[in-house]
């Protein structure tokens, strides 16, 4: 079955540190990848996507995600964290054969230390 | 420009009842599509239309139903309420259609979400 899993649905680091939260996704296919992130009572922003034109993909606010075919994983990465970083961080993916739905990985809430 | 609103923000029912969320999409934007969000949850598809057609149904009961009218604005409707249909109701609209990127590619924005709370 095609799924997507996000390891640690908590992270924590200190303001400054480095930021990796971990996406892996199951199918024989390479799908198209999106990460959100999610502030306290708002909807979905998207931060990056990969479309397959480039394996590393930079975002807004710092943020880039590399996709390794070979290891199925779409990790997110941010070299120093800010306290605005700071929320819920949704891996998604449309896989082959159901592209017009978002699947979405359970989420990673991100805690930023002073 | 205005992005993607939903109606209402929050929103109280009472088990059995039924509700009808409300989108507008983005302006130009033809696609919508509708997820639930349960509390520590990440969101679940639950349909898309385009141009008036259901596109893609998620495993939801036919208590979900949903429609898209001719300004692309579209209605979730939910009927007999139970309490695990307490959740955030997600909306997105993307582009789709002859030269627009392909819906695979397509970014979907969403809006702010709606509050269901079932009691």
């Amino acid at each position: 079955a095609q799924s997507v899993t996000q390891l640690g649905s908590h992270v924590s680091v200190s303001e400054g540190a480095l930021v990796l939260l971990r996406c892996n996704y199951s199918s024989s296919v390479p799908p198209y990848l999106f990460w959100y992130v999610q502030y306290p009572n708002q909807g979905l922003q998207l931060l990056l996507k990969y479309t397959s034109a480039a394996t590393l993909v930079k975002g807004i606010n710092g943020f880039e995600a590399e996709f390794k075919k070979s290891e199925t994983s779409f990790h997110l990465t941010k070299p120093s964290a800010h306290m605005s970083d700071a929320a819920e961080y949704f891996c998604a993916v449309r896989f082959s054969g159901s592209a017009r739905q978002l699947t979405f990985g359970s989420g990673t809430q991100l805690t930023v230390l002073p | 420009d205005a992005g993607v609103t939903q109606s209402p923000t929050h929103l109280i029912k009472t088990r059995g009842q039924h509700v009808t969320l409300r989108c507008s999409p983005i302006s130009g934007h033809k696609s919508v599509s509708w997820y639930q969000q349960v509390l520590g949850q990440g969101p679940q598809f639950i349909f898309q239309y385009y141009e008036k057609e259901e596109r893609g149904r998620g495993n939801f009961p036919d208590r979900f139903s949903a429609r898209q009218f001719p300004n692309y604005s579209s209605e979730l409707n939910v009927n007999a309420l139970l309490l695990g249909d307490s959740a955030l109701y997600l909306c997105a609209s993307s582009l789709e259609g002859r030269g627009s990127l392909p819906l695979s590619l397509a970014e979907a924005f969403f809006g702010q979400g709606t509050r269901l709370t079932v009691v």
